[in-house]
């Protein structure tokens, strides 16, 4: 059993197109990160929520922070075939670091 | 800073055989790392937690007879993948934390291993 789910699991879209990619678990999180990673390389930090409520804005990327702190939103406008990519949420609880189960965005030109 | 590497990239190796990988932190000093398992277009499996100068904790299910950790400097761990069959066959990412930030969501990672196992 996975603590954080993710998604949708895979998503292709057309470029210009919007897309809002969703993390959700029951359990709190004293911080929460997003990354991308991209074939044969290691994931890459986006951005990391700690406040619930939060929300962050990374260009045409934002994220959001539940307000509970238990489920987070990553939505791209305008998306780009440059945001391909496996997007994962991982969450601290303060003891222990889980990562989502991924998100496979295929934006095509 | 924080940039962390991973040796090799990519090995290829025949079954039965021993395949070692490094994990730096070529610019700070981390006191943990992780390492993780990760099939195509999946999220990151935690393997286990290696922390210098001791045992490494190994997460449910991850032989620790079968995926050795030595984390014998603040500046480097090893993966050896012991006795490799095919379904070993994955790509293994390192991440290390800092020695002085102690935070578990400040990991940096490496850029991956694809182990091959003929």
């Amino acid at each position: 059993t996975q603590l954080l789910e993710q998604s949708p699991q895979f998503l292709s879209i057309q470029e210009g197109e919007n897309l809002t990619v969703y993390c959700n678990s029951s359990s709190v999180f004293s911080s929460l990160q997003w990354y991308r990673q991209e074939p044969g390389e290691g994931p890459v930090l986006l951005v990391t929520v700690v406040t619930g409520g939060e929300v962050k804005k990374l260009k045409r990327l934002t994220f959001q922070f539940g307000d509970a702190r238990k489920d987070s939103s990553l939505h791209i406008t305008a998306a780009q075939p440059g945001d391909t990519g496996l997007y994962l949420c991982a969450g601290n609880t303060g003891n222990q670091f889980y990562f989502g189960t991924g998100t496979s965005l295929t934006v095509i030109p | 800073g924080a940039v962390v590497s991973q040796h090799p990239s990519w090995v290829i190796c025949k079954s039965g055989t021993s395949v070692k990988i490094e994990c730096r932190s070529l610019d700070f000093q981390a006191t943990t790392m992780f390492w993780y398992r990760q099939f195509p277009k999946q999220s990151l499996m935690l393997m286990a937690t290696s922390n210098e100068g001791s045992k490494a904790t190994y997460e449910q299910g991850v032989e620790k007879d079968k995926f050795l950790i030595n984390h014998a400097s603040l500046t480097l761990s090893t993966l050896t993948v012991t006795s490799a069959h095919p379904e070993d066959s994955s790509f293994y990412i390192c991440s290390a934390i800092r020695a002085a930030s102690g935070m578990l969501d400040t990991q940096y990672f490496g850029p991956g291993t694809r182990l091959t196992v003929l």
